[in-house]
């Protein structure tokens, strides 16, 4: 199985301002997968990131909001822009590990926007 | 509409008893996978289970299995003598080929919080 190195692990930041978060793995893997989870609630799927073509992204999510980078197989970052109080949520990357049936996760990063 | 219904909002069992959380789902491909997963207040997505469609028999793994029946549509995941270290939220999740515009990503219903009384 993969191991996902995910940081920052939690931060807090002031609105309007961005973060990159970056998820490095230690195995090559095709596609990765980022998620939000607000608070209380359930995974939603942002965006799919596939190594040297554009992400994909999910309905009510854009690029200018999340760009994504993927500039390798075992490497993805996630920007949150223009950060609003709303944006408070936690943000996993996920990755399927080939030959493994389940998707591994990152650990998340926990942001707060004050 | 819901893509994965979970009922059980929270569920309280009584530990070494087994429980069933239950996971309904809508897709009219063929072709879909099934996954339980177990996020303790640590906030970490651990992978319990999955289920091909295609699969005929019930998966198993461990102590948890999943009560597969197609023509329902339904997936429960059942936890035999229940531990006091299962507490947990239990989500339930589906992967088609192509859901939202984005490949093999997973579509997770609300979740169930289980907790394990003594």
């Amino acid at each position: 199985s993969a191991v996902i190195s995910q940081k920052p692990s939690r931060d807090i930041c002031q609105r309007g301002t961005s973060l990159t978060i970056q998820c490095q793995v230690d195995s090559q893997v095709t596609m990765m997968f980022w998620y939000r989870q607000q608070p209380g609630q359930s995974l939603t799927l942002i965006a799919t990131a596939n190594q040297g073509s554009e992400a994909t992204y999910e309905s009510g999510f854009v690029i200018d909001k999340f760009p994504i980078s993927r500039p390798n197989l075992t490497f993805s970052t996630l920007t949150v822009s223009n950060m609003s109080p709303e944006d408070s949520s936690i943000y996993l990357c996920s990755v399927v590990p080939q030959g493994v049936l389940g998707y591994t996760f990152g650990s998340g990063t926990r942001l707060t926007v004050v | 509409a819901q893509k994965i219904t979970q009922t059980q909002p929270g569920m309280f069992v009584q530990e070494k008893e087994a429980v069933t959380l239950d996971c309904t789902y809508d897709t009219s491909d063929q072709s879909y996978g099934l996954f339980w997963y177990k996020q303790p207040s640590s906030g970490e997505m651990i992978f319990l289970i999955y289920q091909g469609s295609y699969d005929e028999q019930n998966a198993t793994e461990g102590r948890y299995s999943l009560n597969f029946q197609k023509a329902r549509k339904s997936a429960n995941l059942v936890i035999s003598a229940s531990q006091l270290g299962d507490s947990a939220m239990y989500f339930c999740a589906m992967r088609e080929p192509y859901s939202g515009g984005g490949a093999d990503g997973l579509t997770f219903g609300k979740g169930t919080h289980l907790i394990i009384q003594p």
